[in-house]
Formats: structure tokens, sequence, C-alpha cells
């Protein structure tokens, strides 16, 4: 299974930008970089995915650096809601079949007033 | 839209007894995943259904588990001779369109104590 790094921890105060990194050196050509969170007593929740290009959504931004070894999730306002933990995960193509999501531990945000 | 719903939320049980879960995926959503999450852990791919085919399964399963999807909707997961390490949290996904760009929906999950 392809394997993502990511700190264990980070802090943030509320209303600043949070950048969550994610190394994953291994990642082929065509595996699609997926990250999802979980809040306290749920089930995860779809961030944001991506495969080359910068993207955005309503919720995040996710940065892929050029030679895909690492990405970046921008969480542009991090408000007391974004505390969670936040899965950075590849999704591995075996020759035009998709992995499954396979979670590692993820980044715990935690966020101050 | 009521999302992925999962009964019970919470069960225990004496080790050695059967357990059953059900989870209610979104309406029309063709694939369903089973996962399971212990504490501090990120959640561990158990196995998952297109419509009612079981496709895959972790070779991690042991025999004890069983998931059906009898008529491509709700799904059922079955864990019997329970174990104290079985104890943890059955999450269950839900998602439609391609594997590419599928996004999973998760329900809340049930919490299994096994004493």
């Amino acid at each position: 299974d392809a394997k993502t790094t990511q700190p264990n921890s980070m802090e943030s105060n509320e209303e600043e930008p949070v950048h969550l990194p994610c190394n994953h050196s291994t990642i082929s050509g065509t595996d699609y970089i997926h990250w999802y969170r979980q809040l306290p007593s749920q089930g995860p929740e779809y961030v944001i995915h991506g495969l080359t290009s910068n993207v955005n959504n309503r919720m995040a931004s996710l940065a892929i650096a050029e030679d895909r070894k690492s990405s970046t999730l921008i969480l542009h306002r991090a408000t007391l809601r974004d505390a969670a933990v936040y899965y950075c995960i590849l999704r591995v193509n075996y020759g035009g079949s998709q992995g499954n999501l396979i979670f590692g531990k993820g980044t715990k945000l935690s966020v101050k007033p | 839209d009521t999302g992925v719903s999962q009964d019970p939320r919470h069960k225990i049980t004496k080790r050695g007894q059967n357990v059953t879960f059900r989870c209610d995926p979104i309406s029309e959503h063709n694939r369903l995943y089973w996962y399971r999450q212990t504490l501090g852990q990120g959640p561990e791919f158990l196995t998952y259904f297109q419509n009612e085919a079981q496709l895959e399964k972790s070779r991690l399963l042991s025999d004890r588990f069983s998931a059906e999807r009898p008529k491509g909707s709700f799904s059922t997961l079955e864990i019997q001779r329970t174990e104290q390490g079985d104890s943890a949290m059955y999450l269950c996904a839900s998602s439609l369109g391609d594997r590419v760009n599928e996004k999973l929906f998760f329900g809340s999950g049930t919490q299994l104590s096994v004493l």
C-alpha cells in the first residue's frame, strides 16, 4: 500500500490559515491524492482530492508539488469547527483498477480561539 | 438526503456471542464500504460492494466476519464468536460514480464493545 507521512499534530489559531503537509514520495503517475477529515465522534468526511494540478473547493485548497512527492491541504480561515483529524491518502491505481482508500493515523488539528 | 445511517450506534456483547450491524447507504449509491477503526488509528478497510456484489475483502478479515448486501441497498456486517479484539468502531460508507473520483460518505459508525 502506498504510504503517506503526516505530522501527528498541529495547532492553529482561529481565523488564521492552516497548512497541513503530507509527504508521499512513493507516488506513481496515476495515483490520486485524497484528503478526508474526521471530527470527534463522527465518521470521516471528504475534503478534497487531486492528481497533478492544484484544486480548490468551498472547504479547502490542495496544493500539489511539481514532482508530486508532497502536497499541502490549506484551510484559508480556520474555525473551531475545523478541529479534527485530517487524513492524507494516496489512492493507488493498479493498472486501471482503483485501490481502496487506505487511511493512516492522520494529523490532529487543534484550533485555539 | 438523510446521509448514511448505521444501527445500532452502540453494542455491548459478551465474548463468544454473534453480533450484526446494519448500514443504510445514501439512496441510489451503488458502492458500499465497511471499515473498522480502533482508538488512535485511522479507519481500516474491511470490504466493499458494488450493488449486491462483494468485490473485495481485506486479507486481514477473519472468517468470523461476513457481510451481505442482498438487494444492493442496505448492508449487514455479522461477526460470529466475538473476541475482545473485535472491539472497535465499525464504519460504513457509500459512494456513487466512477471509483477514480468517488467521494465516500461515511456514517457515524457502530461502536462495539466485547466484554
